[in-house]
């Protein structure tokens, strides 16, 4: 079975700095795809970044990046400059060969101006 | 393009009572889930449609949970009767068919439905 561990349940950073959310994940398969959502308070899910399995290379979206370590089993978020719209739930899943997501408990995000 | 419409936002109900949960997924989208968090649980995934046939509902908890896509279009969540853990918040998220992993399989969320039984 897939499980995926994110375990801090809250996480605050000032407003332009730089802050890092942590995921752990356990698989047996060779292939997947890792996803970063965000659950701000208009609850709205967004996909924020994703990862294929396959790729060497962290993926990057603007201002968001991704830690990936496949031997580790890692998953960790990088948000850069901080703003005061990146407050929201965040949440680190992954894809099983089913097509279905396995999702963390979620990080809350607090934004300090 | 509209998104995936959840309604209701919010239902509050009594314990026996029934719900009906409504999904509009993106025109176009074959691919329809559900998914809900219940007392800031992790998010668990319900089931999946894939047009109007049950790809996989193996997350449904009971059968109190009752979910159909008339048509392969829009698709609806019966509870019944609603019991007081059946309280969180209920997403429904749609996809196209395509390359598994692709791009075009990446799912789009509604904004949810938060269920509240007293």
């Amino acid at each position: 079975a897939q499980t995926v561990t994110q375990s801090q349940p809250e996480m605050s950073v000032q407003e332009a700095e730089t802050v890092t959310l942590s995921c752990t994940y356990d698989t047996s398969e060779s292939d997947y795809y890792l996803f970063w959502y965000k659950q701000p308070p208009s609850r709205q899910m967004i996909l924020v970044i994703r990862q294929e399995a396959y790729k060497q290379q962290n993926a990057t979206e603007n201002r968001f990046s991704v830690n990936f370590q496949k031997a580790a089993k890692s998953f960790s978020l990088k948000i850069s400059d901080s703003q005061l719209g990146d407050a929201a739930m965040y949440f680190c899943a992954i894809m099983d060969s089913n097509y279905q997501l396995i999702w963390g408990a979620g990080t809350k995000l607090i934004i300090k101006p | 393009e509209a998104g995936v419409t959840q309604f209701p936002s919010h239902s509050v109900i009594e314990k026996g009572q029934t719900v009906t949960l409504r999904c509009d997924p993106i025109s176009g989208h074959d691919n329809l889930y559900w998914y809900r968090r219940v007392m800031g649980k992790e998010i668990k995934f319900l089931l999946h449609f894939v047009k109007e046939s049950k790809q996989d509902e193996s997350g449904m908890p009971n059968n109190r949970f009752l979910a159909e896509r008339t048509g392969g279009t829009y698709s609806t969540l019966k509870v019944q009767p609603a019991e007081l853990e059946d309280s969180g918040v209920y997403f429904c998220a749609s996809s196209q068919m395509g390359v598994p992993f692709s791009g075009a399989n990446v799912l789009t969320f509604g904004a949810g439905s938060r269920l509240t039984v007293l």
